[in-house]
């Protein structure tokens, strides 16, 4: 079946513009995740989503960063006023269900490279 | 402090050769390990987690939760291992994953 999927595979932006990632996860899975993959550095959570509830922001770098889910499913990453130390690879994941000690995993999406010049 | 630690930045090994990749962790609790890795142009994908007691692809981690350390172990390396492994963690409240800054295994044939 289709996996995680991002759009766009790469984004190329000027500093201090907006940009917007997109993440569709697999169909059914209630929880997502967004991580950020910098150079140098491992993989950074960012906001978890589970289901209806409030989501989990604690991963955010900064209140430039904003992510939203609409209707449990489809999730949108915001940068604001986009710096260069924003350039990384964001990554998606989603998960059938959430919380420990269940079978299922974190399935991942290839991610969007994003570069800020 | 939530922290996952993967000390070698790059691993190489000649094919047959043993490899052990290292992770530490520090948690206050009981956190679940995991082993992911990516392959060369793939997507990151879970290799192994501790729950599940497993081998894949003949690697196996076994947990040490005295010294705080779930190593990554494969007796015999293959030139199809080299990709970058990641060594993460979850707490039992939370499935959000934290991760180590990874190693990069190169298996020369």
């Amino acid at each position: 079946g289709a996996g995680v999927s991002q759009s766009p595979s790469n984004k190329v932006t000027e500093k201090g513009k907006d940009v917007e990632l997109r993440c569709d996860p697999i169909s059914g899975h209630t929880a997502l995740y967004w991580y950020r993959q910098s150079l140098g550095q491992g993989l950074e959570f960012l906001i978890y989503f589970q289901g209806n509830s409030a989501p989990d922001k604690s991963g955010l770098p900064s209140d430039r960063f904003s992510a939203e889910r609409t209707g449990g499913s489809v999730s949108t990453l915001t940068i604001q006023r986009t710096q260069q130390e924003d350039s990384a690879v964001y990554l998606c994941a989603s998960r059938r269900t959430s919380g420990s000690g269940g079978t299922d995993t974190q399935y991942f999406g290839p991610g969007t490279r994003l570069t800020v010049l | 402090a939530q922290r996952v630690t993967q000390p070698e930045k790059l691993l190489s090994v000649f094919k047959g050769a043993p490899v052990e990749l290292k992770c530490n962790y520090s948690y206050s609790g009981s956190p679940e390990l995991f082993w992911y890795v990516q392959y060369s142009r793939q997507r990151l994908q879970l290799l192994l987690r501790h729950i599940s007691r497993e081998s894949i692809k003949g690697f196996t981690a076994d947990l040490n939760k005295g010294e705080t350390s779930f190593h990554l172990k494969k007796p015999f390396a293959q030139e199809e291992d080299s990709a970058m492994y990641y060594c993460a963690l979850s707490g039992p409240n939370t499935d959000k994953l934290i991760f180590g800054t990874g190693t990069r295994l190169q298996v020369f044939p």
